[in-house]
């Protein structure tokens, strides 16, 4: 089963618009921690942030902010203001403290943001 | 400080050779994971190693791949013999600390696969 679902494969905005990448998951442990990767043409994947089931507090870096809602098992990134240098495949991922694959890493398909300007 | 490299960074063979991918995780990182993806789908865990140690391999998908980390230092992934459906993008990636599911792994750039 999905664990870990992003909804929207592809997103195209123009720059300065702000952009909400969504992404749904699926645990029954009740400790587990969730990530963000963004992924630019250069390939390697680029770690954003990490968050625990027990800190629900939204976090804001800059333009970027998250959005994590355990009622609705969302964990949502959005982008204020897009830059061109935002484009790039963004991943939403799961790590569950009580999983057999202890310390693997649940991905969803991933988010490919296009910013034109 | 020095981030997860992986070599090659393109590699393209036929069907029933064999590859050798290589991984440096960042220095001083006991956990090295691997992971993989093919086209159009997600990325997936391979294994994950403690040191020199296989900690869970449960993500291989056969036989025919063979990881080993000498030393605990770098890994090797090895693909004997490779089929068309090995292609995709394999990446390495790295965390610090033993037993804490909580950290951080920090990805290289990955190795595309493509076998012909």
């Amino acid at each position: 089963a999905q664990k870990v679902t992003q909804a929207q494969t592809e997103i195209s905005v123009v720059e300065k618009e702000d952009v909400t990448l969504d992404c749904v998951y699926e645990t029954r442990d009740t400790t587990y921690y969730l990530f963000w990767y963004k992924q630019p043409p250069s390939g390697e994947l680029v770690f954003l942030i990490r968050r625990n089931s027990f800190d629900e507090q939204n976090e804001i870096s800059g333009r970027y902010s998250w959005n994590f809602q355990k009622s609705t098992s969302s964990f949502n990134f959005t982008i204020t203001a897009s830059q061109v240098v935002d484009s790039a495949v963004y991943f939403c991922a799961l790590s569950e403290a009580g999983s057999n694959s202890g310390y693997a890493l649940n991905f969803g398909k991933g988010t490919s943001l296009l910013v034109t300007p | 400080e020095a981030g997860v490299t992986q070599f090659p960074s393109h590699s393209v063979i036929e069907k029933g050779q064999t590859v050798t991918l290589r991984c440096d995780p960042i220095s001083g990182h006991d956990n090295l994971y691997w992971y993989r993806r093919v086209m159009g789908k997600e990325i997936k865990f391979l294994l994950h190693f403690v040191k020199e140690s296989k900690q869970d391999e449960s993500g291989m998908p056969n036989n025919r791949f063979l990881a080993e980390r000498t030393g605990g230092t770098y890994s090797t992934l090895k693909v004997q013999p490779a089929e068309l459906e090995d292609s995709g993008v394999y990446f390495c990636a790295s965390s610090p600390r033993q037993r804490r599911t909580s950290d951080t792994q920090y990805f290289g750039p990955g190795t595309r696969l493509t076998v012909l």
